[in-house]
């Protein structure tokens, strides 16, 4: 059916790793997002991109990193300079043709543990 | 700046009370403000659109531009309504949102 797949769900990392976080849509959406969520502090914006090989910076950038080389792809890339990774990560999707919709479909969301 | 502030962070009530979920923002022009809800053990899921007035599981929200608000209300509140809820405002650029804190929703039987 079609969605929004994140993996891996739970994922663990030694200090100074870096960890991918993939994200897959299939519904033809145009713009892509990635939040980070973490408790009493809602949803915070890392990267977004509204078209394919073009990204922008979030408000919580510093030490994430993405890549946009296909549409349906926007993986998230979580560096060791990240001071603080432990958190659960959300990718959502848009579709920007849609007359005033500006809704946005999420992913199930893959929670990052820096051990 | 666009901002987005929902002061509670819990809210308790009892089944069959009201319930209201503040929100205020602050935008200088135009909003476009959504609630979004996340039940235990599922994805983030939108509940409702300011531009749409409508109800939905017997929810609604009305923008007060005056107030900068977007609160959310219900009359009788169900065990099945437990979530967090976001607020959320479009922000000019990229079709992002910009989410509050969050206020975590509990209905006791």
């Amino acid at each position: 059916d079609g969605g929004i797949t994140q993996s891996p769900k739970y994922l663990f990392r030694k200090e100074g790793q870096n960890v991918t976080l993939s994200c897959e849509q299939n519904l033809n959406h145009d713009a892509m997002y990635w939040y980070r969520q973490d408790p009493g502090q809602g949803l915070r914006l890392i990267y977004y991109s509204q078209i394919v090989n073009d990204f922008q910076k979030g408000d919580i950038a510093e030490g994430y990193s993405v890549s946009r080389e296909k549409k349906e792809s926007f993986p998230l890339t979580v560096t060791s300079a990240q001071k603080n990774p432990t958190a659960f990560y959300l990718c959502a999707s848009r579709d920007r043709g849609s007359s005033g919709a500006n809704v946005l479909t999420f992913g199930a969301g893959s929670r990052l543990t820096v051990l | 700046a666009q901002r987005v502030t929902q002061p509670e962070k819990l809210l308790s009530v009892f089944k069959g009370a009201p319930v209201e979920l503040k929100c205020n923002y602050s935008y200088s022009g135009s909003p476009e403000l959504f609630w979004y809800v996340q039940y235990s053990r599922q994805r983030l899921q939108l509940l409702l659109r300011h531009i749409s007035r409508e109800s939905i599981k017997g929810f609604t929200a009305d923008l007060n531009k005056g107030e900068t608000s977007f609160h959310l209300k219900k009359p009788f509140a169900q065990e099945e309504d437990s979530a967090m809820y976001y607020c959320a405002l479009k922000h000019d650029q990229g079709g992002k949102l910009i989410f509050g804190q969050g206020t975590e929703l509990s209905v006791k039987p």
